[in-house]
């Protein structure tokens, strides 16, 4: 599985966009890149996932430059409850399901 | 989507104790993941469960530490036996099958505490 490196934490403030890089050098033709956010006392949710040039949903968007060694999620428009932990994780999607969680990013959301 | 229950939320447990962890899923899945997340830090994989057979660990995980149980479809336990303070973490059951587009679904983990 591709290893993942993300910036460790983030601040911002509210009704800005947040742009969280992920980097995964070694990412394999078979890999997408998906996106979990994680509440406190709370499991992970999946946000996003894709596997070139750019995804969207109604919660964020990811963005993946041709060669695919790194992806951004980009949060429009950020508020207080998007206050949470971001993993960034890189895997083929027939592996089984089996997640390799990297450090994630901790995003702080200010008034 | 997947409704995933976890019992207990928490616990404080003694040392030298076992707690034994349940998982109950709305829907039949094929695998089931338990993860540990230390205070402050991602999260590990520590086994996989699969109905019908032997739980798959993780590299620093053994069945007499972290015994599972997967009597069918929709549910597991997962037991941390003879606790020390080092076992004190949040426990997470996971599910995901590829009907499901690969999204995995959490439970809200179980808070552990060894005094």
């Amino acid at each position: 599985l591709a290893k993942t490196t993300q910036p460790i934490s983030m601040d911002s403030y509210e009704g800005q966009e947040v742009n969280i890089t992920c980097s995964h050098n070694n990412i394999a033709t078979n890999d997408y890149i998906t996106w979990y956010q994680q509440f406190p006392s709370q499991g992970p949710r999946f946000i996003i996932q894709g596997y070139k040039t750019k995804v969207t949903n109604e919660v964020a968007s990811l963005f993946i430059p041709a060669d695919r060694k790194s992806s951004t999620l980009s949060l429009p428009r950020v508020s207080l409850s998007d206050t949470a932990v971001y993993y960034c994780l890189v895997g083929d999607r027939g592996s089984g399901d089996k997640l390799t969680f990297g450090t994630g990013t901790r995003l702080a959301v200010r008034p | 989507s997947a409704v995933i229950s976890q019992k207990p939320s928490r616990d404080i447990c003694q040392r030298g104790t076992s707690l034994t962890i349940q998982c109950q899923v709305d829907s039949q899945v094929t695998m089931m993941f338990w993860y540990r997340q230390q205070p402050g830090q991602s999260l590990t994989l520590i086994a996989t469960a699969n109905q019908g057979s032997e739980a798959t660990y993780e590299s620093g995980f053994v069945i007499d530490k972290f015994p599972i149980s997967r009597p069918n479809l929709t549910f597991s336990t997962l037991t941390v036996s003879n606790m020390s303070p080092e076992d004190s973490s949040i426990y997470l059951c996971s599910v995901g099958t590829r009907s499901m587009n690969t999204e995995a679904f959490f439970g809200q983990g179980t808070r552990l505490t060894v005094v």
